[in-house]
């Protein structure tokens, strides 16, 4: 069973459309995240949410916006979008927000803006 | 604000050569370090991880140590297969950090050949 999924795999768009990526995870997690890979491979947080709340939000345009309609799914909306937006998205769980809670990964959703 | 600096690669090695691949931090605190990997196509997976100084984390063959002197958590393998072949990942996570954010180093791609 995947413990984080993600959909698309694969999103090709035009510049200026709004898509949106999905995210689940079925290991009753209570705290999710998003994180964004660019070209480069370098890693970064965007977002997180504990129990549908936002916890961390780390000056991402407001052109994205995650919405976590419960625990188990954390989505994220991106309008407007721009050629710098393409990156591979990562979504993440992990128990809660202790430092011994392990983070999982999904497997990614590659953005390709045109 | 706190940071994680890794050896920039490619790294390029023949089967059952050493590897070391260096990973030095800058925080505030006192970290946990991780070391995630990921192979091509796939998300991250955790790897190893130590919470306090002098740890030694190790997983697959793999080991790290936390050295506070010297701020670093350089990870090792003493005989590496082609399975191997990934980008590793090494970030840090402060005890009290809001969120349990994971900052992440900018990776190291290894490739080995048979």
């Amino acid at each position: 069973d995947t413990a984080v999924s993600q959909t698309p795999k694969y999103l090709v768009t035009q510049m200026g459309n709004d898509k949106s990526i999905k995210c689940e995870q079925n290991l009753g997690h209570d705290t999710m995240y998003w994180y964004k890979q660019d070209s480069k491979k370098f890693l970064k947080i965007m977002f997180s949410y504990n129990n549908k709340e936002l916890i961390i939000n780390e000056t991402v345009p407001n052109r994205f916006s995650p919405k976590s309609p419960d625990k188990a799914h954390l989505n994220l909306h991106i309008n407007s979008l721009e050629l710098g937006d393409s990156a591979v998205y990562f979504c993440a769980s992990s128990q809660g927000v202790q430092s011994t809670d392990t983070q999982y990964f999904g497997p990614g959703t590659r953005l390709t803006v045109l | 604000g706190d940071s994680v600096t890794q050896m920039e690669g490619p790294v390029t090695l023949s089967e059952e050569a050493f590897l070391t691949i260096n990973c030095t931090y800058t925080a505030t605190g006192y970290p946990s370090l991780f070391w995630y990997v990921q192979y091509p196509g796939e998300g991250l997976q955790l790897l190893l991880k130590a919470t306090k100084a002098d740890d030694k984390g190790s997983n697959k063959g793999f080991e790290a140590t936390y050295r506070k002197e010297t701020t670093s958590f350089h990870l090792e393998k003493g005989s590496v297969q082609v399975s191997d072949s990934a980008v590793y990942f090494c970030a840090l996570r402060m005890i009290k950090a809001a969120g349990n954010k994971l900052t992440f180093g900018g990776g190291t791609r290894v490739l080995v050949k048979p």
